[in-house]
Order: structure tokens, then sequence, then C-alpha cells
């Protein structure tokens, strides 16, 4: 079947600028997961989505930052007033579930987001 | 919390050498333990996985880890490797809902 579809696949904008990064991930995962990959720092996670529970959003790193999840499937990340240090390589991961983190992660090519 | 130390960032073999990847987790409960790979230009996937009962966990293309609770560790190992290992190795914890991953260890392999 299809696994996690990301677009666009590369985004260059202009400082100052908003970007939408969009996450389609596998039909019938309920959770839905956006990291951020910097050079040489690993998955830094951003944000959270389950079936119909409030996102975690604890791993946000400004307000500039937001994302939503229309009908339990496609996800929307939005970056407000874009900074250079922005840039980076946006994930996004689904799985069946979430209990105690025992699900396997499906993760999408990415983003990568350039900021100029 | 849970955290996860990935010790070598960057491994450089050459084909035939045996591998093997040092990761350290921080977590007071039950863990589950990944270990995920990203081939150049390709997604990351999964590699093998750890829930429960045997330690030893072997996963694809002859990788294998083994969990060792006493030394909160998850060690990856293969007894040889190929040119076409050459990829990102990240080690991820989930105790809570939420995986966290190591940073990551860059493994090339000479040919």
């Amino acid at each position: 079947g299809a696994g996690v579809s990301q677009s666009p696949s590369n985004k260059v904008t202009e400082k100052g600028k908003d970007v939408e990064l969009r996450c389609d991930p596998i039909s019938g995962h309920t959770a839905l997961y956006w990291y951020r990959q910097s050079l040489g720092q690993g998955l830094e996670f951003l944000i959270y989505f389950q079936g119909n529970s409030a996102p975690d959003k604890s791993g946000l790193p400004s307000d500039r930052f937001s994302a939503e999840r229309t009908g339990g499937s496609v996800s929307t990340l939005t970056i407000q007033r874009t900074q250079q240090e922005d840039s980076a390589v946006y994930l996004c991961a689904s799985s069946r579930g979430s209990r105690q983190g025992e699900y396997e992660q499906y993760f999408g090519p990415g983003t990568r987001l350039t900021v100029t | 919390a849970q955290s996860v130390s990935q010790h070598n960032h960057h491994v450089i073999l050459s084909e035939a050498a045996s591998l093997e990847l040092g990761c350290n987790y921080s977590y007071g409960g039950t863990v589950n333990l990944f270990w995920y790979v990203q081939y150049p230009g390709q997604h990351l996937q999964l590699l093998l996985k750890y829930f429960s009962g045997d330690p030893l966990v072997k996963g694809i293309k002859g990788f294998e880890a083994e969990f060792i609770k006493s030394k909160f560790s998850f060690n990856l190992r293969k007894p040889s490797v190929q040119w076409s290992d050459t990829a990102e190795y990240f080690c991820a914890v989930g105790g809570s809902y939420i995986p966290t991953f190591g940073r990551g260890t860059s493994l090339i392999v000479h040919p």
C-alpha cells in the first residue's frame, strides 16, 4: 500500500514569509508525528496527533509553528514569519497507535526547507 | 523523561568488518526500543525493534541488537558489513507515547 507522503519535497522561501508543509499518513494510522531533522542533530520532536484527542504541542519551538490535522488524516505544519534557523528537513511519521510507544513509525520522505 | 544517547557519531569501516553501534537510554519504566536506518536519499525505515521476550533481536539485512536491561543499552551489531550498509542509523526509545531518537550514527563502508 501507499506509504506516508509529504509535499513539497523542497521549499525555498525568503525570511519572513509563511510556509505550509503537508503530510498524508498511511490510511488507518491514528497517530501522526512531526519531527525536524537538522544536520548532526537527530530528530527533534515537534507535535503529535492521536485520533481525535488534543494534539501534544510540547515540542513546537515557538508560537510561529502550528499544525492541524483534518478529519484524522492529512496534516499541515505551518511556520509563520520564517527565520533562517528554521531551515531543516521536516519529517512526518504515522503509526497504528501510540500506546507506550510500542508501534513502529512509518516515515515520509521529508520536506527540505531552506530559508534565505 | 526519556532520553537516548548514541556514542558514535561517525563510523568508517571496510567491507567484511564487524560493526557495533552503541545506544544507551534513560527511562524509568517499561521501554520499547528501536533501530531505524536511513539510506542515502531514502526514507527512515525500521531496522529492528524490541518489545519484550528474547533480549537478542534479529532484524533485516543481517542486523541484530541486544537489550541489556542492567546497562540500559540496546547496541546494534552486524558481523560483516557491506558497502550497501552505508547509511545513517538512529536508536529510539518508546516509553511514553512519543518515541525519542538519538542523534544518529553515520556509517560509511568502503568497498
